[in-house]
């Protein structure tokens, strides 16, 4: 399958600045990625869906300013905690959807983040 | 709204042992996918499976096999003689079209650990 690359993988900062967390894919070009995030033993909430060169959709209830992403080429979307907080402390993972595929989504390794 | 239900939360089996996970599934859409994944300690999510609504043929591949029934809007997954490298957490999802987009996103539901003892 299509291979997803996330960086990355483990992140700790300190309370009040801001972490990115990039989101590639490797062998194909992803028209649309997804940005997830799952707290301890519960399941993927999606955070936000971002196409290339359009801003990104955020799901009910996640602070656009606070989770900014951006998509700008068919190979990377980045998500950037700004000002992080202990309740930022989560994993977050990427998933892309390419052209051909339009159904099926491939996701990367996943970024835990703690903010200390 | 899309829904998907993993009744099962946590399931304990012994190697060797046959093991289904249930997934229930909710939807409006009459052309969606279903899908399972694994996630095994390390967080990555490993893609098992995608099937289309239109396709209720089973699926086998190596000791994975799916058992898909629309009659009863449910899309089950069986590990024949499992594995101790089978523990992990299993998450059915099923594909929602994101409105005035066209585009899909995926619904998951809540998981089910299966822990594989020796």
């Amino acid at each position: 399958g299509a291979v997803v690359s996330q960086h990355p993988s483990r992140v700790i900062c300190k309370s009040g600045t801001s972490v990115k967390i990039e989101c590639r894919s490797l062998d194909f070009q992803a028209t649309t990625m997804f940005w997830y995030r799952q707290f301890p033993k519960q399941s993927l909430m999606l955070m936000a869906t971002s196409n290339e060169g359009s801003k990104a959709t955020y799901e009910q209830g996640v602070e656009k300013d606070k989770f900014l992403i951006n998509h700008a080429s068919l190979t990377l979307s980045t998500l950037t905690v700004t000002s992080a907080h202990p309740e930022d402390s989560s994993f977050y993972i990427c998933s892309a959807k390419d052209r051909v595929w339009n159904t099926e989504a491939f996701f990367g390794q996943g970024t835990r983040l703690t903010v200390v | 709204a899309q829904k998907v239900t993993q009744a099962q939360t946590e399931i304990s089996v012994v190697e060797k042992e046959d093991v289904t996970l249930d997934c229930v599934y909710e939807t409006r859409d009459t052309t969606y996918y279903l899908f399972w994944y694994k996630q095994p300690p390390s967080g990555e999510l490993v893609f098992l499976i995608r099937r289309n609504s239109f396709d209720e043929q089973n699926e086998i591949s190596g000791r994975y096999s799916w058992n898909f029934q629309k009659s009863t809007s449910s899309f089950n997954f069986t590990i024949t003689a499992s594995q101790v490298v089978d523990s992990a957490v299993y998450f059915c999802a099923l594909s929602e079209v994101i409105m005035n987009t066209g585009f899909q996103k995926l619904v998951f539901g809540t998981g089910t650990r299966l822990l594989v003892s020796p």
